[in-house]
């Protein structure tokens, strides 16, 4: 089934480590995302790519870095995780104004 | 800033109709999205809005005010299945969703 995969579904996560979370697609689409979900806010941007071979911060960069070395794969890495890392951690991509972004199964990531 | 505003719960029954509304301040507007996102699970796509007017799909029909900055979802013939948290965000000009915080919708029988 055409989609994306996100690896590990769940982690526990000493502070102080690293971690770095994958994100697949084989829908061939231009643009990726990565999101945090916390109860009671909104959907924030942490990274995207609109191609491969370019990035950008979005809302809630600091913490995370990112890289696009191709068009299927967008991986997340917390360099030094914090507890208040700790979140549900969505990918998508579009490759269309019309339909939106396709989301991942998300990532429960506890920092502890 | 940017802002989009949506009532956190709704509580309906099973059978009858709910309308859930988003409310938006954007720098630009390029289109209105709504999706569904059950608990534990991922957001999935129901509707698109450019222009103004309704965008009916099934059960589910869309409708935008960009003179307002107002959008809503409603959701006909309710089903148990429904019972979800419905999210509005609106993609500004530089192209990016900016996204409210989501409404839960709790269907009783």
């Amino acid at each position: 089934t055409a989609g994306i995969t996100q690896a590990p579904t769940s982690q526990i996560l000493a502070a102080g480590r690293s971690m770095t979370l994958r994100c697949t697609q084989d829908m061939r689409h231009n643009a990726m995302y990565w999101y945090r979900q916390d109860l009671g806010l909104g959907l924030r941007l942490i990274h995207y790519s609109n191609t491969a071979g370019t990035t950008g911060k979005g809302e809630v960069p600091d913490g995370y870095s990112v890289s696009r070395a191709n068009t299927d794969d967008f991986p997340l890495t917390l360099a030094s995780a914090v507890p208040s890392q700790t979140s549900v951690y969505f990918c998508a991509s579009s490759d269309s104004e019309h339909y939106g972004y396709t989301f991942g199964s998300g990532t429960r990531l506890t920092v502890v | 800033g940017q802002n989009i505003d949506q009532p956190t719960e709704m509580t309906a029954t099973e059978g009858a109709i709910v309308q859930i509304n988003c409310t938006y301040q954007t720098s630009g507007f390029n289109g209105l999205f709504w999706y569904q996102q059950h608990a534990g699970e991922a957001p999935t796509f129901l509707s698109y809005n450019v222009l103004d007017g309704l965008e009916e799909k099934g059960r589910f029909s869309s409708f935008l005010s960009r003179s307002k900055g107002y959008s809503y979802l409603l959701l006909k013939e309710l089903q148990m299945k429904d019972s979800a948290s419905y999210l509005c965000a609106v993609r500004d000009s530089n192209y990016q969703l900016i996204w409210g915080a989501g409404t839960k919708l709790i269907i009783k029988p």
